[in-house]
């Protein structure tokens, strides 16, 4: 069973554009969540999507969005990109009735 | 709010030295208590859960035990494939959301 996946693996920003970031969870998968790793806060959770809704949200600003489609993909969005947006963001895929989250490889994102 | 504190930051080890990792945690509800390990540039790979007081679980050189308060992970006699990031997490009832300690960065020497 192939496991999560993000795409892009890498990519290089500046200041002020904006940033679509993809998430295929595992087959069968509805729920998806988003987390952002850095050095200095660990990782923090962004948001999570069952069903193409939005079922929590983290205390991120409003330059952080997502959106889950029909099949389960799900894509995250910053604007507006800041230093401090350049981290390793990651998805992570549950499977309806369990508790285990299970990560991809994620996305490393820099800020110029 | 949840809280996750991990100690010790960094454990060197020698190969076949066991050791021990705490998660201590403050939770109003516990839903489940989570154990991954990553390696540098991937993401967490998911190891155990955990979801009341007295559970263990056994993989490997791995086992995990679980209190009220906190939660251990056992390596014993680890391989210097067993250096990682340890990272514990809890998951608060109703939420699915991880909140997540900082990590026990473990290296084990040949």
């Amino acid at each position: 069973k192939a496991g999560v996946t993000q795409t892009p693996r890498y990519l290089i920003k500046t200041r002020g554009q904006q940033v679509t970031l993809s998430c295929s969870p595992i087959s069968g998968h509805r729920s998806v969540s988003w987390y952002q790793q850095t050095p200095g806060q660990g990782l923090q959770f962004l948001f999570e999507y069952f069903s193409e809704t939005q079922r929590n949200k983290g205390n991120f600003p409003g330059r952080f969005s997502g959106r889950q489609f029909s099949n389960s993909r799900s894509e995250m969005n910053v604007s507006t990109l800041e230093l401090g947006d350049s981290a390793l963001y990651l998805c992570a895929s549950k499977a309806q009735g369990a508790h285990e989250q299970f990560f991809g490889p994620g996305t490393r994102l820099t800020v110029l | 709010e949840d809280q996750v504190t991990q100690s010790p930051e960094a454990l060197r080890l020698q190969e076949g030295e066991s050791s021990s990792l705490n998660c201590s945690y403050t939770v109003s509800g516990l839903r489940g208590l989570f154990w991954y390990r990553q390696d540098p540039g991937k993401g967490p790979e998911f190891l155990f859960t955990l979801y009341s007081a007295g559970e263990e679980k056994e993989k490997e050189r791995l086992k995990a035990t679980l209190t009220k308060k906190e939660s251990f992970l056992h390596i014993t006699a680890p391989k210097p494939e067993d250096s990682a990031t340890y990272l514990c997490a809890v998951q608060a009832i109703p939420d699915y959301k991880l909140s997540f300690g900082a990590g026990t960065t473990v290296t084990v020497r040949a």
